[in-house]
C-alpha cells in the first residue's frame, strides 16, 4: 500500500529555468495539499486540490506559481523562472475527504536554485 | 495573534522524563486536531490525532480543551528517539486554508 509518492527528492534548476514537482497521492485519496517549508520554518500552505479542480489557491504566489491535478495522472506543481528565493522544501499531503481525515505527506522534493 | 501557537522549545530532557507541550488554537469553530511529528529534513508524519475525551496510544496521551482552545501532548518515559519536533494541526472547516499547522516544539532526548 504505497503512501503519497513525490518526485524527484532533489531537483537543481538554475536561476530563470522551470522546476516541475510531481505528486502521486496514496491510493484512494483524491485530496492533495501542496505546503513549502523553509530551513528552520514551519509549513506553508500553498493550494488545495481535488481531481481537475483547484479548490483552493489563496497560498500560492500571484505569479510563477499553477498547480494541477489531472483526471489521470498526478498531481503537479510547476514554478516558471525560478529565483533563489525559491530554494525550499516542497510537501505534498492526501487525504481520502475534506473533512475531518488527517493529512498523509509524501517525502518531499528539496528545490535548489544556483 | 498567531491562529496556531506552540512554545517553539528546545526542550532538552533526559531520557526517561515525562515531557508536555501545549498548542493554542483562535479559531473557536475548528473542529479537528492531530499530533504530527518531523524529523530534521523530514516529512511529517501524523502522531496522533486528537479527540475531545481525550486519547492515549502507548505512552502518547493527547488533551483537548475547547472551553480555553488549547490541546497538549503528553510524552511518558521519553525516548531518545522522540527526538523531533511536533507540530500541532488544527482544521478548521473544509477549506485548505483552514487546515493551519503551529511551527513546531522542537524535543531533544539526551542520555
Amino acid at each position: 500500500n504505497a503512501g503519497v509518492m513525490q518526485n524527484p527528492r532533489h531537483l537543481v534548476r538554475r536561476r530563470g529555468q522551470e522546476a516541475r514537482l510531481r505528486c502521486s497521492p496514496m491510493k484512494g485519496h483524491s485530496h492533495v495539499y501542496w505546503y513549502r517549508q523553509l530551513p528552520e520554518e514551519g509549513l506553508k500552505f500553498m493550494v488545495y486540490l481535488q481531481k481537475e479542480n483547484i479548490i483552493d489557491e489563496s497560498g500560492m504566489p500571484k505569479e510563477r506559481f499553477s498547480a494541477e491535478f489531472p483526471k489521470e495522472g498526478p498531481s503537479i506543481l510547476r514554478i516558471q523562472q525560478v529565483v533563489r528565493g525559491d530554494s525550499a522544501a516542497y510537501f505534498c499531503a492526501s487525504s481520502p475527504d475534506r473533512g475531518g481525515s488527517p493529512l498523509h505527506f509524501g517525502n518531499g522534493t528539496r528545490l535548489t536554485v544556483t | 495573534r498567531k491562529e496556531v501557537e506552540q512554545d517553539p522549545g528546545p526542550f532538552n530532557v533526559p531520557e526517561g522524563a515525562t515531557v508536555a507541550f501545549n498548542c493554542t488554537y483562535s479559531n473557536s469553530a475548528s473542529q479537528s486536531f492531530f499530533w504530527y511529528r518531523q524529523d530534521c529534513r523530514k516529512e511529517p508524519k501524523l502522531l496522533m490525532s486528537v479527540y475531545s475525551s481525550g486519547n492515549e496510544d502507548g505512552r502518547f496521551t493527547a488533551q483537548l480543551n475547547r472551553a480555553s482552545q488549547y490541546i497538549s501532548l503528553l510524552i511518558r518515559d521519553s525516548k531518545l528517539s522522540d527526538s523531533a519536533t511536533y507540530l500541532c494541526v488544527v482544521k478548521g472547516d473544509s477549506s485548505a486554508s483552514k487546515i493551519i499547522f503551529g511551527s513546531g516544539t522542537r524535543l531533544s532526548i539526551r542520555p
